[in-house]
This record gives C-alpha cells, sequence and structure tokens, in this order.
C-alpha cells in the first residue's frame, strides 16, 4: 500500500503572502497526484491534476510541483477565499487507506 | 455546469442498512465513473467503491467488500451507495465523486457532492 503524508498540519499565513504544502508518497507514485480543497459544508474542489495542471477554472495562483514522493502545493498571493483544508490524493496504485492525506487546515495568521 | 446531489442525512441503529443517493447533472452520466469517499470524524477520506455509470460494472474496497453495494439507475441519472450491517464506527460523512476517466480506480475526482452524514447510534 501506498501511503500519503501531509505537512504541516496546519499553516498560518497572513493575506497576501505564500503558502507551501508538502504531500509525501511512501512509495513513488510518478505525477498521479491530486490536490483538493475542502470548506466546511461545501464539496471539495479539485485543484491540481497529474501533480502540476490546474483543473479548470482554477486561478493562477494555484500551482503543484513534483514528481514520485515529493510534492508541493504552492498558493501565491493568498486571497481570504484560500483559507480551507487542503489534501493531497495518490491515484496510482489500488486505493488504500493512505492514499488520501490527512489534510493540512490553512488559516489567517 | 456538473453538479453531484446527495441525499440528505440519516440516523441509523446499529446493524440497519443505509442507502445514500447522488443525483448527476449538467453532463452525459455514461461517459464517467462515479465514486464513493467517507470521511469518519478526525480521519482521512477512505475511498469506498466506483461504479461504470455505463454498464454498471463495480469494484469494492476490500475494506467495505462483503457490506457495500454500489448501483445507478441510469434513466434518473442516479448512483446509489447501500451500506449494510452499520457500526458506529461507519458514522461519516459520505462523498460520491465524479472520476475524470469512465473506468477504474486509477482516477482523480473532478466533481464532488457535499456529502451526507450518516449517524450510527443506537
Amino acid at each position: 500500500e501506498t501511503e500519503t503524508t501531509q505537512s504541516p498540519a496546519t499553516l498560518s499565513v497572513s493575506p497576501g503572502e505564500r503558502a507551501t504544502l508538502s504531500c509525501r508518497a511512501s512509495k513513488s507514485v510518478s505525477t498521479n497526484l491530486a490536490w483538493y480543497q475542502k470548506k466546511p459544508g461545501q464539496a471539495p474542489r479539485l485543484l491540481i491534476y497529474d501533480s502540476s495542471t490546474r483543473a479548470t477554472g482554477i486561478p493562477a495562483r494555484f500551482s503543484g510541483s513534483g514528481s514520485g514522493t515529493e510534492f508541493t502545493l504552492t498558493i501565491s498571493n493568498l486571497q481570504s477565499e484560500d483559507f480551507a483544508v487542503y489534501f493531497c490524493h495518490q491515484y496510482n496504485t489500488r486505493p488504500s487507506l493512505g492514499s488520501f492525506g490527512q489534510g493540512t487546515r490553512l488559516e489567517i495568521k | 455546469q456538473v453538479q453531484l446531489v446527495q441525499s440528505g442525512a440519516e440516523v441509523k441503529k446499529p446493524g440497519a442498512s443505509v442507502k445514500v443517493s447522488c443525483k448527476a447533472s449538467g453532463y452525459t452520466f455514461s461517459k464517467n465513473s462515479l465514486h464513493w469517499v467517507r470521511q469518519a470524524p478526525g480521519q482521512r477520506l477512505e475511498w469506498m467503491g466506483w461504479i461504470n455509470a455505463a454498464n454498471g460494472d463495480t469494484e469494492y474496497s476490500q475494506r467495505f467488500q462483503s457490506r457495500v453495494t454500489i448501483t445507478r439507475d441510469t434513466s434518473a441519472t442516479t448512483a446509489y451507495m447501500e451500506l449494510s450491517s452499520l457500526r458506529p464506527e461507519d458514522t461519516a460523512v459520505y462523498f460520491c465523486a465524479r472520476g475524470a476517466f469512465q473506468t477504474g480506480y486509477f482516477n482523480y475526482f473532478d466533481h464532488w457532492g457535499v456529502g451526507t452524514l450518516v449517524t450510527v447510534s443506537s
């Protein structure tokens, strides 16, 4: 099984600054990794797939990078609407308990 | 626009079953797979299974193999997830999610429902 681990669990950043979120896979997942945003009471929203491809309608301030076991989601020029929970998801192997990361809560500093 | 509208919250007793629906609209129903993912309190998201909306083929997580059934009604463009023999630890928010591809679990999810809270309590 391939497990994903996100860090940090909570990240405090001021509006207008940059946030860097990490996701690590226990085995290589190539570039088969997605990032989602989740706000309370809302459906999760796909931000990035294939490690670095922005989903339709996602602003350019969201960018993804990485391959193999190390991945990063960067959010530049943080806006108020960006404060949410972000989780990564590897889809390179049969889904298991660790396919989704445990999430990073991005909060206003 | 693509929408996945789920049924409302449920409260069930241990040993009962629950059936959650997911009404899809805004796209051709048969062209994408539909998946079910749940999140128990304080836990990470967990994939439960998927259905090929075109032909009804399904595949389930081994963790739920004997208790979960995913079906679909193409005329109603609706998918269903039924979980039986409920236990308190099945208390969770259950999400349906559209797979980017028609088949398989090597899939990311490009649209999600808002989730259905299922509470299992005596």
